[in-house]
């Protein structure tokens, strides 16, 4: 069973430019969540999808938008750069989109935008 | 906006001592979720609690949820060096998956040999 994975593992970007990050899913997870985690703190809900669809949304700005493949994998993509958007994204699958599901992490990739 | 506060933030002590921490909130969980993070990786999910007032035992680790489903402790019995790492506590709101989890600051726990 393949865990999950995310590329690339490091980004280095300057203020203005778009980035797009991507996460395969756990096999037979059908919900891909991403989260970002600033340094210091705990991961914050960006967004959730559900089979190829956004489920949820936390709160950040429209410049992040996301998609989901029919295998289930993801993208994270992030417009307009700002320096505060330097952190760790992580993606996590899970079996199913209820609450309280357990999640899976992949090892994150670490963006910094300079 | 429902939050999750940790505390200590910094946990340093020796080997084989016992320690306590804690993830409170004012708002009503549905279920809590403890995980640990190690430095480069995403957090490793150790347990999932439900029920107000449940306990769960993992090997030195237990788990417990307040009666209110508002907050959690883990209590880590007889620490090992291979114990260290960042502890988060993350919650599920009451209104559905579409909401995320709701993660705390984490608590850096260090043990020294």
């Amino acid at each position: 069973e393949t865990g999950v994975t995310q590329s690339p593992t490091h980004l280095i970007k300057t203020r203005g430019q778009q980035v797009t990050l991507r996460c395969s899913s756990q096999s037979g997870h059908n919900t891909v969540s991403w989260y970002q985690q600033a340094l210091g703190q705990g991961p914050q809900f960006i967004f959730q999808y559900y089979r190829e669809e956004e489920n949820g949304r936390g709160n950040f700005p429209p410049r992040f938008s996301g998609l989901q493949f029919p295998n289930y994998s993801s993208e994270l993509n992030v417009n307009a750069l700002e320096l505060d958007d330097s952190a760790l994204y992580l993606c996590a699958s899970s079996l199913d989109r209820l609450a309280g599901a357990a999640q899976y992490f992949g090892p994150g990739t670490r963006l910094l935008v300079l | 906006t429902q939050l999750l506060e940790q505390s200590p933030q910094f946990l340093s002590i020796q080997e084989g001592e016992n320690l306590t921490v804690y993830c409170n909130s004012s708002s009503v969980f549905s279920s809590l979720q403890w995980y640990r993070q190690e430095p480069g990786e995403g957090p490793v999910l150790l347990v999932t609690v439900v029920t107000g007032g449940e306990v769960k035992k993992l090997k030195r680790l237990t788990f417990q949820f307040g009666d209110a489903r508002k907050d959690s402790s883990l209590h880590i019995t007889a620490a090992q060096p291979g114990d260290t790492g960042l502890y988060l506590c993350a919650g599920a709101s009451t209104g559905g998956g579409a909401d995320g989890l709701t993660f705390g600051k984490g608590t850096h726990l260090i043990i020294q040999p």
